[in-house]
């Protein structure tokens, strides 16, 4: 099992820019998450999908986050325009039950650098 | 209040110490406990779950204490590769896990 992938591992952008993160989750696993890690605040979840479809966005920061999961096998993190509060590693999960009582397996995270 | 918590630290040990981390967290209704591990740079990981029982896995000890809202992690004799930050982890009210801002470990030769 490949595990689950993100892209792109890191982002320099400048502020003002589009940023795209994506996500693979593992094949079978019907819940995803994306959680953003700062030394400030640790890690927090910003939304979670099962089978695809939103069911918490509240920890999403404000308008300019926006997530997408058009199928099983990819979601995408959309920060537009993206600002320099906005760097952080960005962390994607997916986990087989939406009870979380297997825990999550997570992505090797986008370093993402706001300029 | 946050809804775990941890002691940052970092704790120093030397090779082969007992070492014992602690967390509380707030939401009475959580079901679910874990510790992961995080390297430097890298995803969090996770450890072992946490049951009511208690569970050992290897030189890995974890309790948990409902009443209080206490969850608690042993490691014996460390390894220098114990050297890790130790994440608490908790169901919130969601059913979503909540993560606890973590416990830095040095193990030192």
């Amino acid at each position: 099992d490949a595990g689950v992938i993100q892209s792109p591992r890191h982002e320099v952008t400048e502020m003002g820019q589009e940023v795209t993160l994506r996500c693979k989750p593992i094949s079978g696993h019907n819940s995803l998450f994306w959680y953003r890690q700062t030394m400030m605040r640790g890690l927090e979840l910003l939304i979670y999908f099962n089978n695809n479809v939103p069911i918490d966005d509240s920890g999403m920061p404000e308008d300019r986050f926006s997530a997408k999961m058009p199928n099983a096998s990819f979601s995408t993190l959309k920060i537009q325009p993206s600002e320099p509060r906005d760097s952080a590693v960005y962390f994607c999960a997916s986990s087989s039950r939406p009870d979380s009582s297997y825990g999550y397996t997570f992505g090797s995270g986008t370093r993402l650098t706001v300029v | 209040r946050k809804e775990v918590e941890q002691d940052p630290g970092p704790f120093n040990v030397p090779e082969g110490a007992t070492v014992a981390f602690n967390c509380t967290y707030s939401n009475s209704a959580s079901q679910s406990f874990f510790w992961y591990r995080q390297d430097c740079r890298k995803e969090p990981k996770l450890l072992m779950s946490v049951y009511s029982s208690g569970n050992e896995d290897g030189r890995f000890t974890a309790q948990l204490n409902r009443a209080s809202q206490y969850i608690s992690l042993l490691i014996r004799d460390s390894k220098l590769s114990d050297s890790a930050t130790y994440l608490c982890v908790v169901t919130n009210a969601g059913n979503m896990l909540t993560f606890g801002g973590g416990t830095r470990l040095m193990v030192k030769p």
